[in-house]
């Protein structure tokens, strides 16, 4: 069964901090793995897309890595604001697909505290 | 920013009642999907379409109907709401070919069945 496992399931850092979150998954084939960001009450943002090429990729303080040898990605956010408080969401498309379908992971709640 | 939109944002209404989820989006894409999110789960896709008089049903069972008369437009029927609909609704739509990586998604419908 594909599946897309994020953790932490929540998190709370002090604004400015620097933090990490993480993403395991079982998709295969594999076509791209997508960062969304999720305001609450709101449809997902996305962030980054890497292909399976792709190892790394930096949109502003979102940095996001892709291992698709060990089918982990990362998505770290530097120098953290009031702002970035929201559900980041680890979505991932199978190469098999032509609809472009996605699996997505159940997110991590991030919270910045002034 | 996506120009995909979403009415009504919010919608509470009685068990029993039809209605009518609206979405439209203005980048004239040949996919639209819609998937359901209950509080701190995944998104689980319900419904796409690959076009105009295309539609599908997705990996989530769902008693909704949508339809697909013209590019722009995809709503979502429920004939008879009950409270096991509560949910948020989520429409998002995408290119066609190849890269139709980006799925652009709208607000969202906060739906409660009382």
């Amino acid at each position: 069964k594909n599946q897309v496992e994020q953790s932490p399931q929540s998190l709370i850092i002090l604004e400015g901090k620097n933090c990490t979150l993480q993403c395991n998954y079982t998709v295969s084939p594999f076509s791209n793995l997508r960062w969304y960001k999720q305001d609450t009450g709101r449809g997902p943002v996305s962030l980054t897309i890497m292909t399976f090429s792709e190892n790394t990729k930096s949109n502003g303080r979102y940095t996001a890595t892709l291992d698709a040898d060990t089918k982990q990605s990362s998505l770290h956010i530097t120098a953290s604001q009031l702002s970035d408080s929201a559900s980041y969401i680890c979505v991932v498309s199978d190469r098999g697909s032509t609809l472009g379908r996605l699996y997505f992971g159940r997110g991590t709640q991030l919270t910045v505290w002034p | 920013e996506a120009d995909i939109y979403q009415t009504p944002r919010y919608l509470v209404i009685g068990t029993g009642k039809k209605i009518t989820l609206e979405c439209s989006q203005t980048m004239g894409h040949d996919k639209m999907y819609w998937y359901q999110q209950d509080p701190g789960m995944e998104l689980h896709l319900i419904h796409y379409s690959y076009g105009v008089n295309s539609t599908e049903k997705g990996d989530l069972s769902s008693e909704s109907t949508v339809s697909r008369i013209r590019t722009e437009h995809f709503p979502l029927t429920l004939e008879s709401a009950r409270p096991s609909h509560t949910s948020q609704y989520l429409c998002a739509s995408s290119e066609s070919g190849q890269r139709a990586y980006e799925q652009y998604f709208g607000p969202g419908t906060r739906l409660t069945v009382t």
